[in-house]
This record gives structure tokens, C-alpha cells and sequence, in this order.
């Protein structure tokens, strides 16, 4: 049984490139999370998705950051016209449907460096 | 609402010491609590975790006790590692369904140094 699958492992990109993060859960699993993990800081949340749905996106910039979990294939994180400041180690995670017992499983983190 | 307060690192400690990382919590109902580890490089993994009052998680030499007097998740180890070396961030989760940014609150981590 996989674990939560993220690629590519590194990214690098020219500023005002597009940058696409893919995660594939756990087998099981319905919800996915996505944070982001600046140098020497804690995680941030950016938002949490289930099928087809965002259903909170609380944590993500306004501007330039979406995400989605379609129906078929991986979540995706897409960052539009790349700055500096969005490189980071992005993680997701996964869970199942129910439970606080339950906690995350996480990848192992996209590493984006904006050159 | 939710939130996770952890003691502010670097901690940095010899091979063979004790090991405390405090961590307290606020939570409006009963949460369960979690302990992850985060080696250089790497993603976030679960350490252990604990669903009740007075549950005390274990692994790897790790515990912490749940207690709800205090709101307290506090983990210990015995004598730890250069290998331990990490970051080690505190957790609570609440919501039933899992939902959004209260479903898994963090606190913000402590970087844990061990030298020879």
C-alpha cells in the first residue's frame, strides 16, 4: 500500500514560469491537504480538498495559487507566474473520510526553488 | 479556537540525555493529540499519538501522556540519538469529518540538535 505519492521532488522554475505540484493520497483515502513549509518556519495550511470540492481554501494566497482534486488522477497545486518568495518545500497530505482519531499521512514535499 | 503552543528550539542537547519538548494545547471539545518528526529533507512523519485522557503514545523510545488537566502532550525520551536530530511538531485534531484547517492544527515546530 503506497503512501501519499508527490512529484517531481524538486522543482525549479524561472520567475513568471507556472509551477504544477502533483499528489496522489493513500489508497483509501478522500481527503487531501496541502501546506507549505518556508525555510526555518512551521507549516502553513493552504487548503483542503475532497473530491471534486475545495472545501477550505482559507490558507491560500488570493491570487495566482489554485488547486484541485479532480474526479480521476492526482491533486494538483498550481502556481501561476512564479516570484522568489514561493520557494518553499510544499507537502500534502491525506486522510481518511472520518475520525479525529485519524491523523495525516504526508509525502515526501515538492522542493520549489524560483530562480 | 484551535491552537498548539510548543517550546521555541533550537534544543540542543549530548547523546545519552533526557529529552523534554513541551507542548500544550486549546481546544473547544476532546481532541486527539499527535507527535510528528520531520528529518532533514523530508516529509512529516507520525511518531505517535494519543485519542483520550491519561492514553499515553509510544515509539521509538518516545512517549507522551495525554492530560487534560493541564492540556499538556509533553514528549520524552529517555536518552536520545545524533540520530533524533529533527524537528518535531506537536498536533491536535477534532473535527469529526476531518474538516479544513481545524482538522489537523499544528504547533510550529522545535528543532531538536543532539551532538556527540
Amino acid at each position: 500500500n503506497a503512501g501519499v505519492m508527490q512529484n517531481p521532488r524538486h522543482l525549479v522554475r524561472r520567475r513568471g514560469q507556472e509551477a504544477r505540484l502533483r499528489c496522489s493520497p493513500m489508497k483509501g483515502h478522500s481527503h487531501v491537504y496541502w501546506y507549505r513549509q518556508l525555510p526555518e518556519e512551521g507549516l502553513k495550511f493552504m487548503v483542503y480538498l475532497q473530491k471534486e470540492n475545495i472545501i477550505d481554501e482559507s490558507g491560500m494566497p488570493k491570487e495566482r495559487f489554485s488547486a484541485e482534486f479532480p474526479k480521476e488522477g492526482p491533486s494538483i497545486l498550481r502556481i501561476q507566474q512564479v516570484v522568489r518568495g514561493d520557494s518553499a518545500a510544499y507537502f500534502c497530505a491525506s486522510s481518511p473520510p472520518v475520525g479525529r482519531t485519524y491523523g495525516y499521512t504526508f509525502g515526501s514535499g515538492t522542493r520549489l526553488t524560483v530562480v | 479556537g484551535n491552537s498548539v503552543t510548543q517550546m521555541e528550539g533550537p534544543v540542543t542537547l549530548s547523546e545519552e540525555a533526557f529529552l523534554t519538548i513541551n507542548c500544550t494545547y486549546t481546544a473547544t471539545g476532546y481532541p486527539s493529540l499527535f507527535w510528528y518528526v520531520q528529518y532533514p529533507g523530508e516529509g512529516l512523519q507520525l511518531l505517535l499519538k494519543a485519542t483520550k485522557a491519561d492514553d499515553k503514545g509510544s515509539n521509538k523510545g518516545f512517549e507522551a501522556t495525554y492530560r487534560k488537566e493541564t492540556t499538556s502532550f509533553h514528549l520524552e525520551k529517555g536518552s536520545v540519538q545524533v540520530s533524533d536530530s529533527a524537528v518535531y511538531f506537536c498536533a491536535l485534531r477534532e473535527a469529526a469529518s476531518g474538516g479544513g484547517a481545524d482538522g489537523l492544527t499544528f504547533g510550529k515546530g522545535t528543532h531538536l540538535i543532539i551532538q556527540p
